[in-house]
């Protein structure tokens, strides 16, 4: 089994709806949560970083750890098409010693039709 | 502007023939780290370098050699590859190791070994 489970997609949608994202993970040591955008032939980048349990929120989007369940999701309200792109979720444990151990998920492919 | 830089972006070799995938980061990060992206495996690492001369062993090392002689950069070496060892890589760099620390990834180098 793996650390952690996101399913891959694709998921499609059209512009304007409420997307959910989740991962589920294994691992109760996990602490720290993130989400990263993957545009197409680009590099991840860090869209929402979470600490434990609750919710946060950044304009359109809004994160959530739901910790007893081993549950994270991201919400993206009025989506657009600019949304477009792989959804990475990362978690990791409190470092013991020696560098993060970050975990990733395998990514969701997301398309946002106009 | 600040940015984890590779090269090449594509690369095509053949099995055994040494290669070297460069990565150069301009804002003064300690931590390094090189990944391969796999469909349906996510992001795995592949080895990590928390400052000057000092690196280790991430997920999946086999294969691969790294070294760190000046902090901005973290070059990837393939001594002998092998088609197995087809994938997209990413170098990423961070301030520190701390899990809070946002990873900045590079743009990705796809490699193809035939």
């Amino acid at each position: 089994q793996k650390e952690v489970e996101q399913d891959p997609g694709p998921l499609s949608v059209p512009e304007g709806a409420i997307v959910s994202l989740n991962c589920t993970y294994s691992n109760s040591a996990f602490q720290y949560f993130m989400w990263y955008r993957q545009y197409s032939r680009k590099g991840p980048e860090l869209l929402m970083y979470t600490y434990s349990s609750g919710n946060k929120e950044d304009g359109r989007f809004t994160a959530q750890v739901d910790k007893s369940s081993k549950y994270i999701s991201l919400f993206i309200r009025d989506s657009q098409p600019s949304d477009s792109a792989t959804y990475l979720c990362a978690m990791s444990a409190t470092i013991i010693q020696g560098a993060q151990k970050l975990v990733f998920g395998q990514g969701t492919r997301l398309t946002i039709n106009p | 502007e600040a940015q984890v830089t590779q090269n090449p972006r594509y690369l095509i070799t053949v099995t055994g023939k040494k290669l070297t995938v460069t990565c150069s980061q301009n804002m003064n990060h300690e931590y390094m780290s090189w990944y391969r992206q796999d469909p349906g495996l996510g992001l795995r690492q592949i080895y990590y370098s928390m400052n000057v001369e000092v690196t280790d062993k991430g997920d999946v090392p086999e294969g691969y050699k790294v070294s760190r002689k000046e902090k901005r950069n973290f070059p990837l070496i393939l001594e002998s590859p092998s088609p197995n060892q087809t994938s997209l890589y990413f170098c990423a760099s961070s301030t520190h190791r701390g899990a809070n620390s946002p990873l900045h990834f590079g743009n990705g180098t796809r490699l193809t070994v035939t």
